[in-house]
């Protein structure tokens, strides 16, 4: 039983484009985060909710809106693609500071 | 400068090598260390915490902190080819909520 899934897996999407990425975990964490992952693997912390409430936001474009309709989910959605938005996005829950992260979705912008 | 530095690698051993990872970091409020192990195409995986300085072993796997140098390690002992993955290190500070990672290294160990 995947203790924090996201989908889709990979996503493959023209410049200008909207998309989402969802994100659910049943370990019953009350933090949930989305991270970056670049070419050169470097993870860079975007946005982190802390049951529904919005307690970190990186320096991220507007064009990333995240939403947590409960603490078990937290959504990604990103408005006006571009080619610079093409990494790898992990979702994550904690428990303290112990991350466990999905198995991320692949994003590529043509 | 960046907050965690970690060198990148490759890092390429013989089976039954001891590998030595390293980070240094810049902040002194970080109290918490992490190792975390990512296999191609998959996510993070906690494999190591410490709280502040000192030791810590599990299996062939030893975490060390050495808060004085603002220097951690990984060591793995008798390495196995299922331990080719990167190794990323983390950190945080008292709210532990925002984890700071190193780049990673990515580790190969041959048979």
């Amino acid at each position: 039983d995947t203790a924090v899934s996201q989908t889709p897996k990979y996503l493959v999407t023209q410049m200008g484009n909207d998309k989402s990425i969802k994100c659910e975990q049943n370990l019953g964490h009350d933090t949930m985060y989305w991270y970056k992952q670049d070419s050169k693997k470097f993870l860079k912390i975007m946005f982190s909710y802390n049951n529904k409430e919005l307690i970190i936001n990186e320096t991220v474009p507007n064009r990333f809106s995240p939403k947590s309709p409960d603490k078990a989910h937290l959504n990604l959605h990103i408005n006006s693609l571009e080619l610079g938005d093409s990494a790898v996005y992990f979702c994550a829950s904690s428990f303290r500071e112990k991350l466990f992260f999905g198995s991320g979705t692949q994003l590529s912008v043509l | 400068q960046k907050e965690v530095e970690q060198d990148p690698g490759p890092l390429s051993v013989p089976e039954g090598a001891i590998v030595s990872l390293n980070c240094t970091y810049s902040n002194s409020a970080f109290q918490y260390f992490m190792w975390y192990r990512q296999y191609s195409r998959k996510g993070p995986e906690l494999l190591m915490y410490t709280y502040s300085s000192g030791n810590k072993e599990d299996g062939r796997f030893t975490a060390q902190v050495d808060k004085s140098s603002k220097y951690i390690s990984l060591f793995i002992r008798d390495s196995q080819p299922s331990d080719s993955a990167t190794y990323l290190c983390a950190m945080s500070g008292r709210g532990y909520q925002k984890v700071t990672f190193g780049t990673g290294t990515k580790l190969q160990v041959i048979p």
